[in-house]
């Protein structure tokens, strides 16, 4: 199976800054399928970007994903307060879809 | 809206039962496919397994950690998922969430939609 690895752990950042997220995969993601989804406290799980690049419906222009093969990466351009959170990336190009351990994004 | 919720999560000794439903709305649920996906407490997200739409034959696939255990059916009537959990161990404690696969299901396995999630606690 692909493991994804996730860096930092903890990204310590201020309101406007920018953050980038990075998702290692142990072999290439076939099709860049590649997703990354937000957890916040007492909230459902909430889809960011898919295909790697992709953004969901309603999300903000903000966040943006690139990469491709084994490297991929979430960039939130100027974070709100909202926006820290837990962030995981997913594959799902080959079985069993995996996801990476997440990377929290937390006030400075 | 989309809505998915999760229920019958609870405490339950090891080697027992248990059923999970996720009651769908606001969405074509007959069309859809569906995942199982867990999280240990403090810990990261584990897909467990998924099963097709009604019309794509219900196909089901599930995780090793699982599989033989739990079973994944639907009630397109109800519009509702279950997760059939047998001979459950102590590391299947976990909040459990139901997520519908986005895109065209059968060509993408990214989920663009997940309930708030229920509570297994496994502990003698």
């Amino acid at each position: 199976e692909i493991v994804l690895t996730q860096s930092p752990g903890t990204l310590s950042l201020s309101p406007g800054e920018r953050a980038t997220l990075s998702c290692r995969a142990s072999q290439s993601v076939s099709s860049s399928y590649l997703a990354w989804y937000q957890q916040r406290p007492g909230k459902p799980l909430r889809l960011l970007i898919y295909g790697a690049s992709s953004r969901a419906t309603g999300i903000p222009d903000r966040f943006s994903g690139s990469g491709s093969g084994t490297d991929f990466s979430l960039t939130i351009s100027r974070l709100e307060p909202e926006d820290f959170a837990v962030y995981y990336c997913q594959q799902y190009g080959s079985s069993p879809r995996t996801f990476g351990q997440g990377t929290k994004v937390e006030i400075k | 809206e989309v809505q998915l919720v999760e229920s019958g999560g609870d405490l339950v000794k090891p080697g027992e039962s248990l059923r999970l439903s996720c009651a769908g709305s606001g969405f074509s649920f007959i069309h859809a496919w569906m995942s199982w996906v867990r999280q240990a407490p403090g810990k990261g997200l584990e897909w467990v397994g998924r099963i097709q739409s009604t019309g794509s034959g219900e196909a089901t696939d599930y995780a090793a950690p699982v599989k033989g255990r739990f079973t994944i059916s639907r009630d397109d009537s109800k519009t509702t998922l279950y997760l059939q959990m047998d001979s459950l161990r102590i590391e299947d404690t976990a909040i459990y969430y139901c997520a519908k696969q986005g895109g065209n299901p059968a060509t993408t396995g990214f989920f663009d939609y997940w309930g708030p999630g229920t509570l297994v606690t496994v502990s003698s």
